[in-house]
């Protein structure tokens, strides 16, 4: 199988930073996305990694550990409007994206 | 303006009836596929098309068809839909074979009673 995990819910306060954890199976991994989506609209593109390290892109940061099987998304200074679902998806082979269930991500006050 | 167009967005059908969801990209994307997202299960994928003429069962086809007849829609089947097939449906486009990103439509919430 092609297993990717990651937690269903997180509570964040605004202003601080946030990590959201994925794992996923190794076999034929060939690349990891990260994508938001807010309550009944599309899923949008985050990050894209395919080699270890970390990826800034403003306040959204993405890493990849390869051998591990696992990836994060880093959220800095966070804002009401970052409360979403983000979306974990690994891409196995040529052809096939699988995503995760999705983490509920809460932002208060 | 580069975009996936699904229609329609909503849907309240009766069980049995035949139904096609439309979907069309404009970005001359090659890879088109069909997921469906329900409650603590995520996005799950119906079937892809690699290119024209070309298509492929994902994880859950049942109950499903998909053409190709042209590189920019993809339409969506249910031949008989089932109260089972309720659920928020997204077509998604990419560029090609390969990890690219995926663009995708704004979805359409489907009800089969």
């Amino acid at each position: 199988g092609q297993n990717i995990d990651q937690p269903t819910e997180m509570t964040a306060t605004e202003g601080a930073i946030v990590q959201i954890n994925c794992t996923y199976q190794t076999s034929g991994f060939n690349g990891l996305f990260w994508y938001q989506q807010h309550a009944g609209e599309a899923p949008t593109f985050l990050s894209y990694n395919v080699l270890d390290g970390l990826e800034e892109k403003g306040r959204f940061s993405s890493f990849l550990s390869r051998s591990k099987g696992y990836s994060y998304l880093l959220l800095k200074e966070l804002q009401m409007k970052d409360s979403a679902s983000y979306l974990c998806a690994a891409f196995f082979g040529n052809e096939k994206l699988t995503f995760g269930t999705g983490t509920r991500l809460t932002i208060i006050p | 303006e580069a975009q996936v167009t699904q229609n329609p967005r909503y849907l309240i059908t009766v069980t049995g009836k035949k139904l096609t969801v439309t979907c069309s990209q404009n970005m001359n994307h090659e890879y088109m596929s069909w997921y469906r997202q329900d409650p603590g299960l995520g996005l799950r994928q119906i079937y892809y098309s690699m290119n024209v003429e070309v298509t492929d069962k994902g994880d859950v086809p049942e109950g499903y068809k998909v053409s190709r007849k042209e590189k920019r829609n993809f339409p969506l089947i249910l031949e008989s839909p089932s109260p089972n097939q309720t659920s928020l449906y997204f077509c998604a486009s990419s560029l090609g074979r390969g990890p690219t990103e995926a663009f995708f439509g704004q979805g359409t919430r489907l009800t089969v009673v």
